[in-house]
């Protein structure tokens, strides 16, 4: 099947601080990722869908200018947590869609802020 | 807007032993319905799906799930599980055409005892 990268998969940082992941399709172009969050022992909630050369849409209650979503080409979105603080910290996973009829999740990011 | 019901949060199950994992949907549209599994601080994996046709579909490793519309149910079973069949597994629906965003359910937690 279709390969996901998400980049790095653990990552600790300092409460005020930024910090980048990657969702990469190694092998297919997808136009439209997908950004969600996991919390312990719990199911995953979805953030915001990117799309491929647009602004991306976010849900309800994710505040945009705290995680900013950057679609900058077919294979590659990005998504910053930025002035990261402890509640944070989360499980975060991409997915990204083939053709119309199926996402393949990366393997996601555990973010611990400190 | 749909939403998905796992009724089990934990199913504990000897080896070798059936196991059920329910799922049960809400959507005044059509659905397509998902399985998904996940091992220990890793991103999702597709386990099967149902789009169209066979209400009964079925994945290389053993397991199967059965739509039934009238239920509104997608429930996951396999006849005999493995040790590494301990994972979470959740169900997701998606709306419309097949890859739009997904809604999660609350996820099971299968532990395979030997």
């Amino acid at each position: 099947g279709a390969v996901v990268s998400q980049h790095p998969s653990r990552v600790i940082c300092k409460s005020g601080t930024s910090v980048k992941i990657e969702c990469r399709s190694l092998d297919f172009q997808a136009t439209t990722m997908f950004w969600y969050r996991q919390f312990p022992k719990q199911s995953l909630m979805l953030m915001a869908t990117s799309n491929e050369g647009s602004k991306a849409t976010y849900e309800q209650g994710v505040e945009k200018d705290k995680f900013l979503i950057n679609h900058a080409s077919l294979t590659l979105s990005t998504l910053t947590v930025t002035s990261a603080h402890p509640e944070d910290s989360s499980f975060y996973i991409c997915s990204a869609l083939t053709g119309n009829t199926e996402a393949f999740f990366g393997q996601g990011t555990r973010l611990t802020v400190v | 807007a749909q939403s998905v019901t796992q009724l089990d949060s934990q199913v504990p199950v000897f080896e070798e032993a059936p196991v059920e994992l329910r799922c049960n949907y809400s959507s005044s549209v059509s659905v397509y319905l998902f399985w998904y599994v996940q091992y220990p601080n890793q991103g999702l994996q597709l386990l099967l799906k149902y789009l169209s046709g066979s209400t009964l579909v079925k994945s290389i490793n053993g397991f199967e799930a059965e739509f039934n519309k009238s239920q509104t149910s997608f429930h996951l079973r396999k006849p005999s599980v493995h040790i590494s069949d301990t994972a979470e597994y959740f169900c997701a629906v998606t709306i419309g055409a097949a890859g739009n965003k997904l809604t999660f359910g609350g996820g099971t937690r299968v532990l395979v005892k030997p």
